[in-house]
Order: structure tokens, then sequence, then C-alpha cells
């Protein structure tokens, strides 16, 4: 069964950079795509990108500007850098695995706050 | 970009009724590439329903989706106390993925 978790420093600084890494087990990251979603407080999912075992990228326009993915296949974890961010980047963040466009599982989401 | 809108926003209604939730995209969608999830309150989002009208692993069959062009449909046939939660659907067919706003079923 697979299963993702995710990890992070809780709090950011505006301006600064959010670092997340999801860590991968039950299966193996080189057999699917792999998404981050952000859900801000009491509001609705938004979509932030996805990434291929090999390296290939899918970003959300609205923060493809400021955003990096990656993956370790060595560690089974694939992680999110977002730059510059703003009290509008508060949100839970969750990792999960993309099935043909829809995702399941999830990882139980971590909350990242940002402020100084 | 696909805009999911759903509704009601909100449903109140008693265990071992029908609830019916909407889901219309705007504009239209390929492929019926659409999904169902259902989150509760502290949890993350659960896949129900994927492109339109298949259950995921481990669903109940009172749980089913169907669609009519830009229209998706979630009936669950019988609620049971579990199934009070917030229920989003979400677009696959063309990228950027995006969710409805979510449909909150809640307990008459």
């Amino acid at each position: 069964q697979v299963q993702l978790q995710e990890s992070g420093p809780g709090l950011v600084k505006p301006s600064e950079t959010l670092s997340l890494t999801c860590s991968v087990s039950g299966d193996s990251i080189s057999i699917s795509y792999w998404s981050w979603i952000r859900q801000p407080p009491g509001k609705t999912l938004e979509w932030i990108g996805y990434i291929g075992y090999s390296g290939d990228t899918n970003y959300n326009p609205s923060l493809k500007s400021r955003l990096t993915m990656s993956v370790d296949t060595s560690k089974n974890q694939f992680s999110l850098k977002l730059t510059s961010v703003t009290a509008a980047d508060t949100a839970l963040y969750y990792c999960v695995r993309e099935v043909w466009g829809s995702f399941d599982p999830w990882g139980q989401g971590t909350l990242v706050t940002v402020s100084s | 970009e696909i805009v999911l809108t759903q509704s009601p926003g909100t449903l109140s209604l008693s265990p071992g009724e029908r609830a019916t939730l909407s889901c219309r995209a705007s504009p239209g969608l390929s492929n019926n590439y659409l999904a169902w999830y259902y989150q509760k309150p502290g949890q993350a989002p659960r896949l129900l329903i994927h492109g339109a009208s298949s259950r995921a692993t481990g669903i109940p069959d009172r749980f089913s989706g169907s669609a009519s062009g830009t229209d998706f449909t979630l009936t669950i046939s019988r609620l049971e106390p579990e199934d009070f939660a917030v229920y989003f659907c979400q677009q696959y067919g063309s990228s950027p993925w995006t969710f409805g706003q979510g449909t909150k079923v809640e307990s008459k």
C-alpha cells in the first residue's frame, strides 16, 4: 500500500523559499507521476504541479515562475521549492500520487505558514 | 483554464437520504476526465470517482458518478453517518488541473 509523507518547515518568512519533501513508501517512485496540491485554510484545492521519475514536469502557470520540483529516485522522494513566498502561499500542502490525472493516495498534509 | 462550479454549496440531509451533487465545467471537458473526492475535517481528501463514473478501489457502491455534456453528478444513494463531509470535483482534461469549490454535505 502506497504511503506518502510530507516534511519541511512549518513557518517561512515572506520573500524566502518554501521547501518541502515527500517520502514515498510501498511503491517505487519510478512508476508513477507525483503531484503537489495545496489548500489555503477554509478554501478549495489548488494543483501546484507534477513531476515524473525522469524529471519531466508540468507546472501550474500561476506558480510556474516561482516553482521548481525535483525527484530523487535513490531516496524514493520528490521535492518542491517555491520562491519569493507571501502570505498568499500559506496553506496545507499535500503530496499525492497522480494516476492518469486523478490523485490517489494523498499524504496527510503539512501546514506551511508564511509570516515574519 | 477550466473552471468547475459545484452546486449546491451546502446540502442538509438526514442519514438514509439520497444526495445529489453537481459539478459544471466551463468550457467543456474532454473524455469525461473528471474525479470526485471527499474530505472530512482534519483529513486529506480521498478519491471516490475517476473518469466521471468509475469508483476508486474500496469505495462502496452507494457512490456513483455520471456525466451529461458539461454537467457531472455525484450521487450517494443512501447517506451513511460517515458520508457527511465536503466533496470536491476535479478535472484533468486540460492542464492546469483544477478543482471545484466544494459542496458540504451536512447532517440535518
